[in-house]
């Protein structure tokens, strides 16, 4: 079975300030990880995929994550934090290619001006 | 390129009854997947159709199924409505494989 930890429910940050969202799976075959973000009333929309290709990946928007294999972590991040940033996000593990997503609880971003 | 349009955006029901929600996918898309999103529970997974057969089924009592038509539609359909069903329902499409579009889902509120 699979899952997802998201490490912290709310993240808040400055405008202009480093985003780092923590995210540590459980998998046991090699996993597919994803990114998702979700404004309010809004469905996901995905940012970033990992696939087993390059460990480090770039999405939308400037985000960008790291898969590590030996610390089970795919975390998020973007260098500079814009005030359409703030929104919930969502990490999501499939093992392999497998038909559903296992979800993180989400974290939710704020940015202060 | 339309997206996964899924109706209606926004529903009332009363407990007891029954609702059914749609969901079309992408064109090409022969995937489709459902979710239900509450601030208790966090995102759960429904099921899963690709042309027209359940590929995977979560956790959830038998009062919620769900059907894929030939041209990859989908609804799903939750009987003897409880107020915990009140939730917001996602869908999502895929060509079979990852990754998944999600669309704006329908909220559905049971009184």
């Amino acid at each position: 079975a699979q899952s997802v930890t998201q490490l912290g429910s709310h993240v808040s940050v400055s405008e202009g300030a480093l985003v780092l969202l923590r995210c540590n799976y459980s998998s046991s075959v090699p996993p597919y990880l994803f990114w998702y973000v979700q404004y309010p009333n809004q469905g996901l929309q995905l940012l970033l995929k990992y696939t087993s290709a390059a460990t480090l990946v770039k999405g939308i928007n400037g985000f960008e994550a790291e898969f590590k294999k030996s610390e089970t972590s795919f975390h998020l991040t973007k260098p500079s934090a814009h005030m359409s940033d703030a929104a919930e996000y969502f990490c999501a593990v499939t093992p392999g290619n497998d038909y559903k997503l296992s979800f993180g609880a989400g974290t939710t971003v704020t940015v202060r001006a | 390129k339309a997206g996964v349009t899924q109706t209606p955006r926004y529903l009332i029901k009363t407990r007891g009854q029954q609702v059914t929600l749609s969901c079309s996918p992408i064109s090409g898309h022969r995937s489709v997947s459902w979710y239900q999103q509450t601030p208790g529970q966090g995102l759960q997974f429904l099921f899963e159709y690709f042309s027209e057969t359940q590929r995977n089924k979560g956790n959830f009592p038998g009062r919620f199924s769900g059907r894929q038509f030939s041209n990859s539609r989908s609804e799903m359909n939750v009987s003897t409505l409880e107020l915990g069903d009140s939730a917001l329902y996602l869908c999502a499409s895929s060509t079979g494989q990852v990754p998944y579009t999600f669309g704006s889902g329908t909220r559905l509120t049971v009184v």
